[in-house]
């Protein structure tokens, strides 16, 4: 069965502190990998994909498809990064249907 | 409009009565999406729409859900004889050719 997993519920680092939320994700077929935020009071956006390999707001996501993660980074935490991140699973040929994990949020303390 | 409309954003309703929930997608979006977020979970898909061809109704977690578009504008979700497991957060989203774009949901609750 396809599923996303996010271990950690909540993660809290001081502020320049690396960040790495976990991603796990279990499929067969050939994943396609979004990571998604909302910010307080905000509505959920997509803050990076796996297939266009970009950094966005510093943070950076590699697909391991060895390990099937595809866990969120950034070297130093900034406080307006304190939010709730979503991992999501496209399944092949179909980038409607995401599969979201859990979600971790996300504490960056001054 | 700018983004994606949903309403009402919030809804209280009595068990057993009928809901229903509006989404207004973006302008020329062809995809327009229902998700469910329950209280400290991830979110589940219910229900897909592309164009003209026959939605994806997979995620519907029972006969109670219903879900209409009409074209490629608005799309009402509607449950029937609600209960207290559908409170939830309703999110909306639609795209076109790229990311899914959000609503800001409606939160429903079943007293």
């Amino acid at each position: 069965a396809q599923r996303v997993t996010q271990p950690e519920k909540l993660l809290s680092v001081f502020k320049g502190a690396p960040v790495e939320l976990k991603c796990n994700y279990s499929y067969s077929g050939s994943p396609e990998l979004f990571w998604y935020v909302q910010y307080s009071r905000q509505r959920l956006q997509l803050l990076l994909r796996h297939i266009s390999r970009e950094s966005i707001k510093g943070f950076t996501a590699d697909l391991n498809k060895g390990e099937t993660s595809f866990h969120l980074k950034k070297p130093f935490a900034q406080e307006e990064d304190s939010a709730m991140y979503y991992c999501a699973l496209a399944l092949s040929g179909n980038t409607g249907k995401l599969i979201f994990g859990q979600g971790t949020t996300l504490q960056v303390k001054p | 409009g700018a983004g994606v409309s949903q309403s009402p954003s919030n809804k209280v309703t009595e068990k057993g009565k009928d809901v229903e929930l509006r989404c207004d997608p973006i302008s020329g979006h062809t995809a327009l999406y229902w998700y469910r977020q329950r209280l400290g979970q991830g979110l589940e898909f219910l229900i897909y729409f592309q164009g003209n061809s026959a939605p994806d109704k997979s995620g519907l977690p029972s006969d109670r859900f219903s879900a209409e578009r009409t074209g490629e504008s608005v799309s009402t979700l509607t449950i029937q004889r609600t209960q207290q497991e559908d409170s939830a957060v309703y999110l909306c989203a639609s795209s076109f050719k790229g990311p899914m774009f959000f609503g800001e949901g409606s939160r429903l609750t079943v007293l």
